[in-house]
């Protein structure tokens, strides 16, 4: 059974202060990974696709990484905007599109 | 582009009742939709996959005859809760894939539901 687990649940930065989200999977061969940013009371805004070790994608602050076994999603000198909660989520190379997703990183950016 | 509506983004209904929403992409055509139900401070769970044309594909734990699942054309997706019960209560949303050659699913603002 594929899973994600995010850590940490909840991450509280002062703005301009730098850090990093993790995402730990396991799938019967990856697909995808993808990175998603949730406001409270919306629907998840896509941010990311990674397909292989070794890719990285960057967007604005954002920069996210995957290895065999996690993702990273770095934030660089966050803003008060960048407080969402940020999800990651797998697809597996078998079977239909679906996505199954970690509970996520609530990030909050203190001014 | 890549944009997915949903409608009602706020439902209300009685404990017995039926509700409808609709997923609709509005700049490109949809061969699947997905449908996904969040609990507070819990991610998203897949109920089921709709399938343009065929009977929708539930995931293990989601009563068909609940949730009935309808996906008429290439931009519509409808999930009417049958018979609807507080415990139903939770934040509905649909995904659509716009491409043949992507897997990235682009996700509806959502319908919250409340059962009363």
């Amino acid at each position: 059974e594929d899973q994600v687990t995010q850590s940490p649940e909840a991450l509280r930065l002062q703005e301009g202060e730098s850090s990093s989200l993790n995402c730990s999977y396991t799938v019967s061969g990856l697909r995808g990974l993808f990175w998603y940013r949730q406001d409270p009371g919306k629907g998840p805004e896509f941010l990311f696709t990674l397909y292989s070790a070794g890719e990285e994608k960057e967007k604005e602050r954002l920069k996210a990484t995957l290895t065999k076994k996690e993702s990273f999603l770095h934030i660089t000198a966050p803003k008060p905007e960048d407080s969402a909660t940020y999800l990651c989520a797998v697809q597996a190379n078998f079977g239909n599109e679906k996505l199954t997703f970690g509970t996520g990183t609530r990030l909050t950016i203190i001014p | 582009g890549a944009v997915v509506s949903q409608h009602p983004s706020r439902v209300i209904c009685k404990s017995g009742t039926s509700v409808k929403i609709e997923c609709r992409s509005l700049d490109f055509q949809a061969t699947t939709m997905f449908w996904y139900r969040q609990f507070p401070k819990q991610s998203l769970m897949l109920m089921a996959t709709s399938n343009e044309g065929s009977k929708a594909t539930y995931e293990q734990g989601v009563e068909k005859d609940k949730f009935l699942i309808n996906h008429a054309s290439l931009t519509l997706s409808t999930l009417t809760v049958t018979s609807a019960h507080p415990e139903d209560s939770s934040f509905y949303i649909c995904s659509a894939i716009p491409g043949q050659a992507s897997y990235e699913q682009y996700f509806g603002p959502g319908t919250r539901l409340t059962v009363t």
